[in-house]
Order: structure tokens, then C-alpha cells, then sequence
């Protein structure tokens, strides 16, 4: 079975500060299974990239991922007011087909 | 619009059974692989399992096999949960997605299921 790692746990910024958070695999994997997704309290899930790079409909382009192999990277350019949530990478694989990584939450400094 | 509603989440003692559903519109619902994912108050997301279009594949995750039943009626653009056998760690919402890419990007709103006793 394949763990995702999410650092940091909790992010602390400042609206229009630059946000970079990690999603780490405990072995490689392709990065077309990688996505991220935003949760707000009370809220469903977003889907924000799919394919490790690829951003969902209508998200903002501040939103970008990359990385490949075990390591993967969503970055927030300019943070938003509307940014400070939960935020989950995914992986599909084999067994679970599905795994979500732990969450990072980005707080307002 | 693209929606997907859920329903049939409630209060369930251990051992019980509950039936979620999930209405969907605005999408070719039978065309769309189908998902359960829960979230226990206050932690992350949980895969539970898939359904293919046609109903002929379904994916579980191990610790629930066995308990948990996925099935789909695209005549009437549906996709349930049977939960048997429940435990107080089923406490959770759960959520229907449609499954894209490898990835989830239709969600409903979610529904609470919570087993007490």
C-alpha cells in the first residue's frame, strides 16, 4: 500500500503571500494519478488539479502543481482570502484504489 | 446545472443497516464512473468505493468488502450505498463523486451517517 504525507501539517500565511505545500508517496508513482483537491469547513470538496499539473474547470490559474516520482507540490501564487482551507492530495492506485493524503490546512497569520 | 444530492443518512445503533442515495442531473450520469468517499467529524477523506458505468466492476476499499454494497440505477440517474453491519467507526458523511481522471471533480453535498448506541 502506497502513504501520502502531507507537510506541512498546518500553514500559516498572509493573504497575497505565496503558499507551497508537499504531498510526498512512499514509493514512486505516475504522476497521472496525483490530484489535489480544497475542502472548506461544512463543505464538499474541490477538485483543483488533476494529473499532478492540470488544473480542474474554472479553477483560478493562481492554483499549480507539479512534481513527479514521490514528490509533488501545490502552490498557491498569491493567496486569496477564499484560499485559507484544507487542502488533500490523491493518489490513485491498486490497493486502495483511492488514497488521500492526511490534509495541510492553511491558516491566516 | 451539474448536481449530485445525497440522502439517507441518519441516527443508527451498531449492528444496523442504512441505504444511502445520491440524485444525479446535468451530467450524462451513465456514462460516469461513480464514488462513495466518507469523512469521519473532524478528519480526512476516505475512499470507500467505485462502480463502473454499467455496473459491471466494483472497487471497495479491503477494510469495508464484505459490509458496504455499491450499486447504480442509470434509468433513474442513482447511485447507492447498502451499509450493513455497522460500527461506530462508520460514523462519518459520506459523499458520492463522479470519478474523472483518476481524481473526483463532481461532489454532493454529503449526507451524516452516525452510529451510536
Amino acid at each position: 500500500e502506497i502513504v501520502l504525507t502531507q507537510s506541512p501539517g498546518t500553514l500559516s500565511l498572509s493573504p497575497g503571500e505565496r503558499a507551497t505545500l508537499s504531498c510526498r508517496a512512499s514509493q514512486s508513482v505516475s504522476s497521472r494519478y496525483l490530484a489535489w483537491y480544497q475542502q472548506k469547513p461544512g463543505q464538499a470538496p474541490r477538485l483543483l488539479i488533476y494529473g499532478a499539473s492540470s488544473r480542474a474547470t474554472g479553477i483560478p490559474d493562481r492554483f499549480s502543481g507539479s512534481g513527479s516520482g514521490t514528490d509533488f507540490t501545490l502552490t498557491i501564487s498569491r493567496l486569496e482570502p477564499e484560499d485559507f482551507a484544507v487542502y488533500y492530495c490523491q493518489l490513485y492506485g491498486s490497493s486502495p484504489l483511492f488514497t488521500f493524503g492526511p490534509g495541510t490546512k492553511v491558516d491566516i497569520k | 446545472e451539474v448536481q449530485l444530492v445525497e440522502s439517507g443518512g441518519g441516527l443508527v445503533q451498531p449492528g444496523g443497516s442504512l441505504r444511502l442515495s445520491c440524485a444525479a442531473s446535468g451530467f450524462t450520469f451513465s456514462s460516469s464512473w461513480m464514488n462513495w468517499v466518507r469523512q469521519a467529524p473532524g478528519k480526512g477523506l476516505e475512499w470507500v468505493a467505485q462502480i463502473k458505468q454499467d455496473g459491471s466492476e466494483l472497487h471497495y476499499v479491503d477494510s469495508l468488502r464484505g459490509r458496504f454494497t455499491i450499486s447504480r440505477d442509470n434509468a433513474k440517474n442513482s447511485l447507492y450505498l447498502q451499509m450493513n453491519s455497522l460500527r461506530a467507526e462508520d460514523t462519518a458523511v459520506y459523499y458520492c463523486a463522479r470519478g474523472i481522471n483518476k481524481s473526483f471533480d463532481i461532489w454532493g453535498q454529503g449526507t451524516m451517517v452516525t452510529i451510536f448506541s
